[in-house]
């Protein structure tokens, strides 16, 4: 099972939007509805940001959002914020209890 | 408030052996599925182990098949990852997730495993 694609890096200034992409196949992103993606800041353990594609934990803010179209997934940050700065993992259900990881975005806040 | 505490990961040499463990509180064990992800120095996260609720089904990444082994204990709201034949590349901070909705709903701050001679 391959790792699904995100671009290494993105980037923004504060207050504008940022977009990451996670491409997968049939077999993961585009066969199920159970795409979630995972905030994480160096040092620490990742955190749950959205379920099920698009919903949000308690206590994220609704300035995460996530979305799906075939087989990419993706994650949009909104008026970004210096804590924004991060690690950011999609991750997509493939079948037999098995899931896959995309490779990880850097995403900056200029 | 739901915490996860992994323990157990140290120095171990190329092919020896070590026993992770993860103590949960906070929420009902026995009621989820429960996972083993790790990530190697500077690299990204990789699911190695799910189990299921009663340990009656499991599911092992295909780099860790026949070595590690996944269990938990319910009464003691404990997993654990026994781990043999340890390679260099198994080197990495292991953590201990729990399932909601098919996901990694909650992560524990992780434990280091190295293996090096």
């Amino acid at each position: 099972q391959s790792a699904l694609t995100q671009p290494p890096s993105a980037s923004g200034s504060p207050g504008q939007s940022v977009t990451i992409s996670c491409t997968g196949t049939s077999s993961d992103v585009g066969g199920y509805n159970y795409v979630s993606w995972y905030q994480q800041h160096p040092g620490k353990a990742p955190k749950l940001m959205i379920y099920e594609v698009s919903k949000r934990p308690s206590g994220v803010p609704d300035r995460f959002s996530g979305s799906k179209s075939g087989n990419t997934a993706s994650l949009t940050v909104s008026g970004l914020q210096a804590d924004d700065e991060a690690d950011y993992y999609c991750s997509s259900y493939a079948g037999s209890h098995n899931f896959v990881f995309g490779t990880g975005t850097k995403v900056t806040v200029l | 408030e739901v915490q996860l505490v992994e323990s157990g990961g140290s120095l171990v040499q190329p092919g020896g052996s070590l026993r992770l463990s993860c103590a949960a509180s906070g929420f009902t064990f026995s009621s989820y599925w429960m996972r083993w992800v790790r990530q190697a120095p500077g690299k990204g996260l990789e699911l190695v182990a799910n189990i299921k609720q009663d340990g009656s089904e499991k599911y092992y990444v295909d780099s860790v098949k026949g070595r590690f082994t996944i269990s938990r204990d319910n009464a003691k709201n404990s997993l654990f990852l026994q781990m043999n034949s340890l390679r260099a590349e198994d080197t990495a901070v292991y953590y201990c997730a729990r399932d909601s909705n098919w996901d990694f709903a909650y992560w524990g701050q992780g434990t280091l495993v190295t293996v090096s001679s």
